[in-house]
C-alpha cells in the first residue's frame, strides 16, 4: 500500500496566478478530504468527497477555490487568482467507512504553497 | 458546535522527562472519536493514538499513554521518558460518528525535548 500521495510537495507562485494540486488517496478509500493549515495553526477542513460527489464545503473555500474528484479516485484542488493569504500547507486525507477503526483518516505529506 | 482546545502552545522538557499534553474538546454528539497526531518539521501528520466515546479505559502503548475523561471532556496524552526525536507539534483532533467525519483539530502544542 503506497499511502496518500500529493503533488507537488512545494509550490511557489506569484500573486494572481492559478495553481492546481493533486491528491491520490489510498486506492480502496472512497472518502477524501482537503484541509488547509496556516502557520502556527491546526489543519482546517476545506471540503469532503464521497466517491465523486462533493458533499460538503467549508466557508473557508471561497469562490476562487474549486475541487474535483472526477472518477472517485484522485482529486484536484485549484486556486484561482492566488492571494498572499492563500499561503499555507494543503493536506489531503482519505478514509474508508469503518467504525472499528474510528473512521480514521490517512494523511498525505501535504503541498506547501507560497504566494509571493 | 464542535471545538478542540489545546491550551499549551509550547512545552520544553529535558530528555527523559515525562510530559503530558492537554486536550479539551466540545461536542454535543454522543458518538465521537478522538485522535492524537504528531507533525514533525517535514509537515506530514503521523497518527499516534485514537479513542472512541464509549471506551474510557486508559491505556499505555510503549512510551505513550492517554487519559480520556468524559466528565471533564479531556483527552490528555503523555510521553514517558521523552526523547529528542519526540520534538514536534502535537495535534488533538475530534470527529463525530455521523455526517462527513471531518476532523476538528486543536491549534497544536509544540514540544521541544532538549538533550
Amino acid at each position: 500500500d503506497t499511502g496518500v500521495s500529493q503533488d507537488p510537495r512545494h509550490k511557489i507562485t506569484k500573486r494572481g496566478q492559478n495553481v492546481t494540486f493533486r491528491c491520490d488517496p489510498i486506492s480502496e478509500h472512497n472518502r477524501l478530504y482537503w484541509y488547509r493549515q496556516t502557520l502556527g495553526q491546526g489543519p482546517e477542513f476545506l471540503t469532503y468527497f464521497q466517491n465523486e460527489a462533493q458533499l460538503e464545503k467549508s466557508r473557508l473555500l471561497s469562490d476562487r477555490f474549486s475541487a474535483e474528484r472526477p472518477k472517485g479516485s484522485f482529486s484536484t484542488l485549484e486556486i484561482q487568482r492566488t492571494e498572499q493569504g492563500d499561503s499555507a500547507m494543503y493536506l489531503c486525507a482519505s478514509s474508508f467507512p469503518d467504525p472499528t477503526s474510528y473512521n480514521e483518516q490517512f494523511f498525505g505529506p501535504g503541498t506547501r504553497l507560497t504566494v509571493l | 458546535a464542535q471545538k478542540v482546545t489545546q491550551a499549551q502552545t509550547e512545552i520544553s522538557v529535558v530528555e527523559k522527562e515525562d510530559v503530558t499534553l492537554d486536550c479539551v474538546y466540545e461536542t454535543r454528539d454522543t458518538t465521537y472519536y478522538l485522535f492524537w497526531y504528531k507533525q514533525p518539521p517535514s509537515g506530514e501528520l503521523v497518527f499516534l493514538i485514537r479513542r472512541n466515546s464509549f471506551d474510557e479505559q486508559n491505556e499505555i502503548s510503549g512510551r505513550y499513554s492517554w487519559n480520556f475523561q468524559k466528565s471533564t471532556s479531556s483527552f490528555n496524552f503523555t510521553i514517558t521518558a521523552s526523547q529528542v526525536v519526540d520534538s514536534a507539534v502535537y495535534f488533538c483532533a475530534l470527529t463525530t460518528g455521523t455526517g462527513t467525519y471531518k476532523y476538528i483539530f486543536g491549534t497544536g502544542t509544540r514540544l521541544k525535548v532538549l538533550a
